[in-house]
């Protein structure tokens, strides 16, 4: 069975820093592009970050670039979002979601979250 | 722009068929996908591209797509399908891509 699970969640300081972690099993983790997708409390989806299966491409959401950074560890089966400068509108769940590879666009499993609260 | 835009709401009768749309430039060079997200739960894919059901998914859910709008169609609604759903597509901005989702439409079965 698929599973992605994030931890590292938490209450953050405005300028902190934070880092994610997303665990995977039930598949080749190598294999896989990885994502990072956000949704702020009653809001809806915004993509973060997505990570190529090697890691050797990173693309970045305009509004955490500089800020945030993706990286993963293949031989660990994870994924991680480094998470600095935090601001009060980076307050939300992160999901970590794989690429589907039936598709380059579509994210077929997701982990269930973990809340970012950014505040003083 | 690499904006997609949904129908905030929509509702349907229990048994009738719903269509839910998403608009957008980047539409017109990629293919959408659909998520169905409900309360306190992570997203679920319910569609992508152009014929493609992850499996599990009922054969109620279809998708299709003319120029920069992409549809979900629910044919036969349940009461589980009852949800928030959203679009996304890759965009390519410049000299990097990303990618984008949609408003989210929240769907009500009567």
């Amino acid at each position: 069975e698929v599973q992605l699970v994030e931890s590292g969640g938490g209450l953050g300081q405005p300028g902190g820093s934070l880092r994610l972690s997303c665990a995977g099993s039930g598949f080749d983790f190598s294999v896989y592009g990885m994502n990072w997708v956000r949704q702020a409390p009653g809001k809806g989806l915004e993509w973060v970050s997505f990570i190529s299966s090697s890691g050797k491409t990173i693309y970045y959401a305009d509004s955490v670039k500089g800020r945030f950074t993706v990286s993963r560890d293949n031989a660990k089966k994870s994924l991680y979002l480094q998470m600095s400068g935090l601001r009060d509108d980076d307050t939300a769940v992160y999901y970590c979601a794989r690429v589907w590879l039936s598709t380059s666009s579509a994210f077929d499993y997701w982990g269930q979250g973990t809340l970012v609260t950014v505040s003083s | 722009s690499s904006e997609l835009t949904q129908d905030p709401a929509v509702s349907v009768a229990l048994g009738q068929t719903v269509t839910i749309t998403c608009q957008g430039d980047s539409l017109r060079s990629y293919y959408a996908s659909w998520y169905q997200q409900k309360p306190g739960q992570a997203p679920v894919l319910v569609f992508s591209g152009k014929n493609n059901r992850p499996s599990g998914i009922p054969d109620r859910f279809s998708g299709s797509s003319s120029g920069n709008t992409a549809s979900l169609t629910i044919t036969g609604a349940q009461a589980e399908d009852e949800a928030d759903y959203y679009c996304n597509c890759n965009s390519r901005d410049s000299s990097t891509n990303h990618y984008v989702f949609g408003t989210g439409t929240k769907v009500t079965v009567l």
